[in-house]
């Protein structure tokens, strides 16, 4: 199908690692990304990788991709307050659309 | 403007009226999307404009939806005979067109009631 799949809902402790998933479609997709959208704002570009990566790392963030699996990963470490927000996944196959997941909503209990 | 905008920031019609939504990109931006946001989640993809390519129509979910980019920049977004299901938050966004990561900048949306 052409839906990238994530979980919906996601709730963790303060200080925690949270985990969010997504699972996207096509293999020769050439660029991947994490948007995060904050409570009343827009979608703002948060992290991405080339498909050519299996790793990569930003501060708090790593985002892992399994090519095999189709399937993408954002960990937060020491997960803050802050953090509380909603997590899109999203696809990019050359110069074709991008086409975002459903978002997962992360909550972060104090 | 630095950024995408979107006019109007909110918008309340009644059942059966049409309404119009104008996104303004960032200058320079080949494509622009249009998303439907529902209950402060799920982005449903509607359009897709791509320089002077024919746009991608595959997300628009009736023919009451509508959307042209004049002279590749600006979008409006018509909706005819507004229902109570359109309610929901229209978001905008632009990006560049190329082989790199070509972030998309989105606008901060207009919510759009139908009473």
């Amino acid at each position: 199908g052409e839906d990238v799949e994530q979980s919906l809902f996601l709730s963790v402790r303060e200080g925690d690692s949270s985990v969010i998933n997504c699972t996207y479609t096509d293999s020769s997709s050439t660029y991947l990304y994490w948007y995060k959208q904050e409570p009343g704002a827009g979608l703002q570009l948060l992290t991405y990788i080339f498909s050519n990566m299996d790793m990569k790392q930003d501060q708090r963030l790593t985002v892992l991709l399994n090519k095999k699996d189709k399937h993408l990963s954002l960990r937060i470490a020491d997960t803050q307050t802050g953090d509380s927000a909603i997590y899109f996944c999203a696809e990019r196959r050359g110069y074709q659309k991008v086409t975002f997941g459903t978002g997962t909503k992360l909550q972060v209990i104090p | 403007g630095a950024g995408v905008s979107q006019s109007p920031s909110n918008k309340v019609t009644e059942k059966g009226k049409d309404v119009e939504l104008r996104c303004d990109p960032i200058s320079g931006h080949t494509a622009l999307y249009w998303y439907r946001q529902s209950l402060g989640q799920g982005l449903e993809f509607l359009i897709y404009f791509q320089g002077n390519s024919a746009p991608d129509k595959s997300g628009l979910p009736s023919d009451r939806f509508s959307a042209e980019r004049t002279g590749g920049s600006v979008s409006t977004l018509t909706i005819q005979r507004t229902q109570q299901e359109d309610s929901a938050v229209y978001l905008c966004a632009s990006s560049q067109t190329g082989p790199d990561r070509n972030e998309q900048f989105f606008g901060p949306g207009t919510r759009l009631t139908v009473l």
